[in-house]
C-alpha cells in the first residue's frame, strides 16, 4: 500500500516571499508523484508531475518540485508567491505502469498575505 | 474541448435517503474514478470504472455503488445515507492505455446530509 504525508497543515507566507510545501511518501513499489491545487469551491487542478527522468520538474504558475528517492520526498517550491496562490495543495502518488487510484495526502493550506 | 463535468453541483438529502451523482469524462478518456473528500481532508478513493466494470475499489461499504455507461459517463449511487456521507464527491477521468497520464478532475458535487 502507498501513503502520503504532508506534515504542514497550514503555511502562512507574505506575498513575494519564497515557499516550500513538504511531501513525503511511502511505497514498496515505484510510484508516479503529483501535486494538485484546489481553489475554493473547485475541483483539483494538476500543478506538476514526476514520472521518470530529471528529478526537478517544473509545473504551471511558476511552481517546481524535486523528487528525492533516498528521502522519499517530493517537496513543492515557488521562489515568489502571489496572493492568487492562496489555495489548498495536495500531494498524491500512483503506482507506476498502472491506471490505478491516486493516494492523496491530507493537504496543505497556503495562505498568502500582503 | 470539454473537461470533466459533474452534476448536480450541490445536493441536500436527509439520513436514510438515496442519492445519484453523475459524471461525464473528458473527451477521449475511457476510465472514471470517484473520490470522496470530507471537509479538511484529502480525497479518498471510492472506486474506478473501465469498460463498464468496477476495476478497483477503496475501503467503502457496499452502500456505495456505481455504473459506467457505453459512452464512458458514470454514476455514483449511495444508499441509506448517513451524516458522515456529507462531503465533496469528485470524479476524475483518464485514458487507461496511457498509464502515466494524470487524472483530470471535475469540480465535484457537494453533498450535505441533514
Amino acid at each position: 500500500a502507498q501513503s502520503v504525508t504532508q506534515l504542514d497543515s497550514q503555511v502562512p507566507v507574505f506575498e513575494e516571499a519564497p515557499v516550500e510545501l513538504r511531501c513525503n511518501y511511502s511505497s514498496s513499489v515505484s510510484v508516479y508523484l503529483f501535486w494538485y491545487v484546489q481553489y475554493p469551491n473547485q475541483g483539483l487542478q494538476l500543478l506538476l508531475k514526476y514520472l521518470s527522468g530529471s528529478t526537478l520538474v517544473k509545473g504551471i504558475n511558476g511552481f517546481e518540485a524535486e523528487f528525492n528517492k533516498s528521502q522519499t520526498s517530493f517537496h513543492l517550491r515557488k521562489p515568489s508567491v502571489h496572493i492568487s496562490d492562496t489555495a489548498e495543495y495536495f500531494c498524491a502518488v500512483r503506482v507506476t505502469g498502472t491506471a490505478s487510484k491516486l493516494t492523496f495526502g491530507t493537504g496543505t493550506r497556503l495562505q498568502v498575505t500582503l | 474541448d470539454a473537461g470533466v463535468t459533474q452534476s448536480p453541483t450541490h445536493l441536500i438529502k436527509t439520513r436514510g435517503q438515496q442519492v445519484t451523482l453523475r459524471c461525464s469524462p473528458k473527451s477521449g478518456h475511457d476510465t472514471v474514478s470517484w473520490y470522496q473528500q470530507a471537509l479538511g481532508q484529502g480525497p479518498q478513493f471510492i472506486f474506478q470504472y473501465y469498460e463498464e466494470e468496477e476495476r478497483q475499489r477503496g475501503n467503502f461499504p457496499d452502500r456505495f455503488s456505481g455504473h459506467q455507461f457505453p459512452n464512458y459517463s458514470s454514476e455514483l449511487n449511495v444508499n441509506a445515507l448517513l451524516l458522515g456521507d456529507s462531503a465533496l464527491y469528485l470524479c476524475a477521468s483518464s485514458l487507461r492505455s496511457v498509464s502515466n497520464q494524470p487524472q483530470h478532475f471535475g469540480d465535484g458535487t457537494r453533498l450535505s446530509i441533514l
